[in-house]
């Protein structure tokens, strides 16, 4: 398995509710990454995991919260969002850190989010 | 810091024409490249990378990019494209030590015509 799985593919939800985006990826990394991508722009990194302990968090804001229970597992939660939030959001993976800054990552196809 | 250029924002090309799409990058101390591709409404393709060693480096789907130190660039290149290969094509940078972020160039999208 070379994948890395993403549910849901789309997802609306209102400012109130609380959702979760999966990702999974049964490769063996222990590297895992959130991305937020606007349309036309270029990813921008949110989260990195490393060996399931957050290891950057680039001033998400707290809406946003990542978890990670076991090394195949990531998850991002979701709450009071607003409809800026609207993206789409990348799940990527690594072998591990190092390997990731050499060989890149493998991405997901990503959670199509509509805020409204 | 680090950071990269992309100064095509689209690349109009005709079917089985050749075509290059230009990287710069910025940098004060060695960098690895990479070039990813995004088709539509997927997530992103590893397409191929430099690390070291020979400056011209082939990928997938007859791609090829060339690392030019003096310039600071990474220009990715294709002898012939085919309609399939319309997307969006990011180049990116890392850094050997200290930091784990991919920092993505602002895209290319390539348009193919028949």
């Amino acid at each position: 398995d070379t994948e890395v799985t993403q549910t849901p593919k789309h997802l609306v939800m209102g400012m109130t509710n609380k959702k979760s985006l999966k990702c999974e990826q049964h490769m063996g990394h222990r590297a895992m990454y959130w991305y937020k991508q606007k349309a036309k722009k270029p990813p921008e990194l949110m989260f990195v995991y490393s060996y399931e302990k957050l290891s950057i968090n680039e001033s998400v804001p707290s809406r946003f919260s990542p978890e990670c229970p076991n090394s195949s597992l990531l998850n991002l939660h979701l709450h009071a969002l607003q409809p800026e939030d609207s993206a789409l959001y990348l799940c990527a993976s690594s072998q591990d850190l190092i390997v990731g800054r050499r060989d890149g990552y493998t991405f997901g196809s990503g959670t199509r989010l509509t805020v409204v | 810091a680090q950071s990269v250029t992309q100064l095509d924002s689209q690349v109009p090309v005709f079917e089985e024409a050749p075509v290059e799409l230009r990287c710069n990058y910025s940098s004060s101390v060695s960098v690895y490249l990479f070039w990813y591709v995004q088709y539509p409404n997927q997530g992103l393709q590893l397409l191929l990378k430099y690390l070291s060693g020979s400056t011209l480096v082939k990928g997938i789907n007859g791609f090829e990019a060339e690392f030019n130190k003096s310039q600071t660039s990474f220009h990715l290149r294709k002898p012939s494209v085919h309609i399939s290969d319309t997307a969006e094509y990011f180049c990116a940078v890392t850094l050997p030590y200290n930091t784990d972020k991919l920092i993505f160039g602002t895209g290319t999208r390539l348009q193919v015509f028949p």
